[in-house]
């Protein structure tokens, strides 16, 4: 069974700094791994998927990226502002029949203080 | 075009009653996903539905949850005779292709007081 857990649970952080958040996953038989931003009360906003086969990908300020044999993910976010603040969800998709179900972590809260 | 949408957004409801959620998915999507977030805990799949059909409902409790995604209209996850640990955000997600392209709405969030 997949487990996704996530490191820290909470993070603060002054605005401008560079910080990383991590995701371990227990089965790397994965399809990809997707990661979120979750607002309170809000919904889930997609920031940045990799496939499998990738080692990373890069959106703006946010760079992800993924070593499938160790099962380990991170999300490092440069220059952080305070609208970053948010919880951010990692996800995975596992391979094979079930490739339609995301198994998620706990996710990390994030906070960035002006 | 419009996402994902659910309603309502906040729910409450007694212990006892039926609590009826509604997702339309965006338009040209005809796979519909069910999560649920209980506190302090991370998003359970709950339900795959396709139009008609439900294709893999392992994660739904066995009694009182039941969900559809009818020819016309919206997908319903229906629970009946709600209780306090029913309280919870749920999320639906739909995607054009099964596994592919997963947008998600805003989640209604279930009050059961």
């Amino acid at each position: 069974k997949q487990e996704v857990t996530q490191i820290p649970a909470a993070l603060s952080v002054p605005e401008g700094e560079n910080l990383v958040l991590n995701c371990s996953f227990t089965d790397s038989a994965i399809y990809n791994l997707q990661w979120f931003r979750q607002d309170p009360g809000k919904g889930l906003t997609s920031l940045l998927l990799i496939q499998s086969s990738q080692r990373e990908q890069t959106s703006g300020r946010l760079n992800a990226s993924l070593d499938k044999s160790s099962g380990r993910s991170t999300l490092y976010i440069a220059a952080s502002q305070p609208g970053d603040s948010a919880t951010y969800l990692c996800a995975v998709r596992a391979s094979g029949g079930s490739n339609y179900k995301l198994t998620f972590g706990k996710g990390t809260l994030l906070t960035v203080n002006p | 075009n419009a996402g994902v949408m659910q309603n309502p957004r906040h729910l409450v409801r007694r212990r006892g009653q039926e609590a009826r959620l509604r997702c339309s998915p965006m338009k040209g999507h005809s796979h519909v996903y069910w999560y649920r977030q209980l506190p302090e805990e991370g998003l359970k799949f709950m339900v795959y539905l396709q139009k008609e059909n439900i294709i893999d409902e392992s994660g739904m409790p066995k009694e009182r949850f039941s969900a559809e995604f009818p020819k016309e209209g919206p997908s319903i996850l229906r629970i009946q005779q709600v209780v306090r640990g029913d309280s919870a955000a749920y999320f639906c997600a739909s995607s054009p292709q099964q596994a592919e392209g997963y947008t998600f709405g805003s989640g209604t969030r279930l009050t059961v007081v």
